[in-house]
């Protein structure tokens, strides 16, 4: 019963470097979430898809972009990593969208970038 | 300005001993509210959703109530246990838009 799952946990990178995220999802749902969780502040939407081949900017895009590979995968790339990017990033999928439907969360992926 | 603040920002109780973690907003239109537990070094984990007309809601040790016309929510914990150690959140969504809004959280420590 996996849920929701992301890769990898942990990273290290040096500023300008890119990287990306993996989500994936065995729960069938239709959207997927990315956010951020800073110290101090609640959690930050990044960009999110409602459905398989869409993908719409959330409060925090800037130095992301977003793959809704297929129903189950919803990746985020930093292409120029930078420090201000330090965070803890974490994919949610839910089945009916985050307003109405329940949230489910992945482990998350703690980012750190010098 | 839509906002969730969370009080108080740190707890400290003993194993078996009652709390209560409290929520005002200033979301509008409103739209649900919703409790998540967050266990150090994971996700968040969703407790509660209360619509507009729900004053209660339990889950367990877990009662949340809600009233929409001061904007306020608490979370009451009962008979706490060291498994409860960990930080809540409380997320209201606008009725216009699918957009959550978290707050920072309510960090919760239970000691034996």
């Amino acid at each position: 019963n996996a849920g929701v799952t992301q890769t990898p946990k942990f990273q290290v990178l040096k500023t300008g470097q890119s990287m990306t995220l993996q989500c994936a999802q065995d729960m069938n749902h239709n959207s997927m979430y990315w956010y951020r969780q800073d110290p101090g502040m609640g959690l930050r939407l990044i960009y999110y898809s409602a459905s398989e081949g869409t993908t719409d900017k959330g409060e925090v895009p800037n130095g992301y972009n977003v793959s809704r590979l297929n129903k189950r995968e919803f990746s985020l790339r930093l292409e120029s990593a930078a420090p201000s990017q330090t965070s803890v990033y974490f994919c949610a999928s839910s089945s009916q969208g985050a307003g109405t439907g329940e949230l489910f969360f992945g482990e998350g992926s703690r980012l750190t970038v010098l | 300005k839509n906002q969730v603040e969370q009080s108080p920002q740190s707890l400290i109780i003993l194993e078996g001993k009652n709390c209560t973690l409290q929520c005002n907003y200033t979301v509008s239109p409103f739209s649900n509210l919703r409790w998540y537990k967050q266990d150090t070094g994971r996700g968040p984990v969703s407790l509660t959703i209360m619509t507009f007309s729900e004053n209660t809601k339990s889950n367990g040790r877990y009662t949340a109530t809600l009233d929409a016309d001061t904007k306020q929510s608490s979370l009451h914990i009962t008979a706490s246990q060291l498994s409860d150690s960990a930080s809540y959140i409380c997320v209201v969504r606008r009725a216009d838009t699918d957009k959550l809004i978290f707050g920072t959280g309510t960090r919760l420590q239970v000691f034996p």
